[in-house]
């Protein structure tokens, strides 16, 4: 099936520092690119939807000054947490799905972000 | 009430024990997922269904869209079957196919 990647895997930064997470598409063209959140043992939760070359969507709740993503090509797309603070901690999941209905959604494995 | 409700939220059970999670959803839909959350915290996609019943080694997942409930079942389950399952729905309404989520469960199969 296809693969979607992200980087890191894992990272810890100090409060006030801005963190770059990608997410790459690496055997199909993701017209389309989801980023979640996910506190411990709560569900996934959307933070905003991203279609190629557009201006990302987001979901009502999230900063988007905060949390800027961007998806120049159609195989990457960024997630910059700026000036981070210990309640941005969590994981964070990128999904994609290439074009049209019978596309499947695939899920990254993940980048569990911790504030200090 | 969530659009999108799970039950049981947890399941404990012996391996090789015939293992159903079930999912049931309020709003119309054009495919429902079924996605496995390890404790590591990686996503896998299992299925994803719009009529039928599909199957995939020992899993298999149904789904009833007049009743709008969907099943997935694990035959001869196995400890590393332990998981979070999580159903999620894409609303035909919604252009950009996002997914109303379900709260998940959280399966222990013991030795």
């Amino acid at each position: 099936g296809a693969v979607v990647s992200q980087h890191p895997s894992w990272v810890i930064c100090k409060s006030g520092t801005s963190v770059k997470i990608e997410c790459r598409s690496l055997d199909f063209q993701a017209t389309t690119m989801f980023w979640y959140r996910q506190f411990p043992k709560q569900s996934l939760m959307l933070m905003a939807t991203s279609n190629e070359g557009s201006k990302a969507t987001y979901e009502q709740g999230v900063e988007k000054d905060k949390f800027l993503i961007n998806h120049a090509s159609l195989t990457l797309s960024t997630l910059t947490v700026t000036s981070a603070h210990p309640e941005d901690s969590s994981f964070y999941i990128c999904s994609a799905r290439g074009q049209g209905d019978s596309y499947e959604q695939y899920f990254g494995p993940g980048t569990r972000l911790t504030v200090t | 009430k969530n659009e999108v409700e799970q039950s049981p939220q947890n399941l404990t059970a012996q391996e090789g024990e015939f293992i159903t999670i079930n999912c049931s959803y309020s709003v119309g839909i054009s495919a429902l997922h079924w996605l496995q959350q390890h404790p590591g915290g990686g996503i896998v996609s299992l299925f994803m269904l719009s009529s039928g019943k599909k199957k995939h080694g020992r899993l298999i997942a149904t789904i009833n869209i007049q009743e709008k409930h969907s099943s997935l079942h694990i035959t001869a389950s196995h400890p590393r079957d332990s998981a979070v399952y999580i159903c999620a729905v894409r609303s035909y309404m919604d252009s950009n196919y996002q997914l109303i989520w379900g709260a998940g469960t959280k399966l222990i199969i013991k030795p």
